[in-house]
């Protein structure tokens, strides 16, 4: 069965400070990987997404994640924080078929200081 | 990008009658929908993932009388929540997913609250 976890529940940084979202995945292949962003009270928005190829992808926003296959992880970065990032962000694994499901994490709840 | 639009945004029913949320994909055709469930600070649970003409299929746990889903057009889906009680009440969110295989596209969620 595949799952997610993403071991920070709750994150703060200042900022301009830079930013780095744990994301630690099982699957029995090659999996599909997701960052989504939720704002309170709203629906998802996709940052970004690992189909294949290069193992670095670039996102929306100025996000980027790293596929490591090694360690099964796919963090998500970003430089320099900007307020209005503060939000939940849900890492997700899914598979290659035809409208295949997608798992969710936990999340994590970024809190951005001023 | 691709949107989802999802109506009502916010409903509150009295406990027993029925609640349909609508879920439409405005500028591509959602060959699959699916539904989730979100409760407060909790990740997202899949209940069913529904394709254009055909019965939707429930994820284990979610009950498919209760939770009625149509996918009747590849731009419309709606789940209704029958003989809705307090315990229904949950953020709602569905996701269309297209040609580009693989990738959901979001709603805003709605949010039941069952009196």
């Amino acid at each position: 069965a595949q799952s997610v976890t993403q071991p920070d529940i709750h994150i703060t940084v200042s900022e301009g400070a830079s930013l780095e979202l744990r994301c630690n995945y099982s699957y029995g292949a090659t999996p599909y990987l997701f960052w989504y962003v939720q704002s309170p009270g709203q629906g998802l928005q996709l940052l970004l997404k690992y189909f294949s190829g290069d193992t670095l992808v670039q996102g929306i926003k100025g996000f980027e994640a790293e596929f490591k296959r090694s360690q099964s992880s796919f963090n998500l970065r970003k430089p320099s924080v900007h307020w209005s990032d503060a939000a939940e962000y849900f890492c997700a694994v899914g598979g290659t078929g035809t409208a295949s499901k997608l798992t969710f994490g936990t999340g994590t709840r970024l809190q951005v200081t001023l | 990008g691709a949107v989802v639009s999802q109506h009502p945004s916010w409903v509150i029913c009295k406990s027993g009658t029925s609640v349909k949320i609508e879920c439409r994909s405005l500028d591509f055709q959602a060959t699959t929908m699916f539904w989730y469930r979100q409760f407060p600070k909790q990740s997202l649970m899949l209940m069913a993932t529904s394709n254009e003409g055909s019965k939707a299929t429930y994820e284990q746990g979610v009950e498919k009388d209760k939770f009625l889903i149509n996918h009747a057009s590849l731009t419309l889906s709606t789940l209704t929540v029958t003989s809705a009680h307090p315990e229904d009440s949950s953020f709602y969110i569905c996701s269309g997913q297209g040609n580009r295989r693989n990738i959901q596209y979001f709603g805003a969620g709605t949010r039941l609250s069952v009196l």
